[in-house]
């Protein structure tokens, strides 16, 4: 069984320029979430999307943004880059939003921001 | 607010030798607590997870967490370790404190356990 995926592995941007990571959750999983994995700040949620509606979302700036696709799939956008923006963005999938439901995670999207 | 604290932010043991890694949280409300790895360049891979029932979870690579509610912690142990396990261990908490329709993870900062032969 595939994992979850995600793409590309490495993305390099500048200050202001747009970013989009995209995630493949593992097959017959319906809920994805977003975490940001920054450098002194750890592991932070992002947003949780499941069956296409955003359900939830962290304490990040609206620039943040994303959508699922009807296969599941997920895109993550960020707009307008700052360089505090330079993490590791980690997708994960479960079976169902439930609480309680295991989140497995991708190997992330290490993006940096010159 | 929620949280989980790791008291210990890097745990040097020698190879063959039993660890501890602990973790506490905060919260008045039900959890379900889970321990990930990260090695190196990777991403998080879930070691177990205690959703109820025994308190006593058992998960993968010879990894076991203690759930106790009245001191609200969660440590991982492993009765003997080798150089593999080297690697970054983040505990989480996930509950219905947002008004049940979540599933978001609350993380710990991390403990690096370093094994040295």
């Amino acid at each position: 069984e595939a994992g979850v995926t995600q793409s590309p592995t490495h993305l390099i941007k500048t200050r202001g320029q747009q970013a989009t990571l995209r995630c493949s959750p593992i097959s017959g999983h319906t809920s994805v979430y977003w975490y940001q994995q920054a450098l002194g700040l750890g592991l932070q949620f992002l947003l949780w999307y499941d069956e296409g509606e955003e359900r939830n979302r962290g304490n990040f700036p609206p620039r943040f943004s994303g959508r699922q696709f009807p296969n599941y799939s997920s895109e993550l956008n960020v707009n307008a880059l700052e360089l505090e923006d330079s993490a590791l963005y980690l997708c994960a999938s479960s079976l169902e939003g439930g609480s309680g439901q295991p989140q497995h995670f991708g190997d992330g999207t290490r993006l940096s921001i010159l | 607010a929620q949280s989980v604290t790791q008291l210990d932010s890097q745990v040097p043991v020698f190879e063959e030798a039993p660890v501890e890694l602990r973790c506490n949280y905060s919260s008045s409300v039900s959890v379900y607590l889970f321990w990930y790895v990260q090695y190196p360049n990777q991403g998080l891979q879930l070691l177990l997870k205690y959703l109820s029932g025994s308190t006593l979870v058992k998960g993968i690579n010879g990894f076991e967490a203690e759930f106790n509610k009245s001191q609200t912690s969660f440590h991982l142990r492993k009765p003997s370790v080798h150089i593999s396990d080297t690697a970054e261990y983040f505990c989480a908490v996930s509950g219905a404190w947002d008004g049940g329709a979540t599933n978001k993870l609350i993380f710990g900062t991390g403990t690096l356990l370093a094994v040295q032969p």
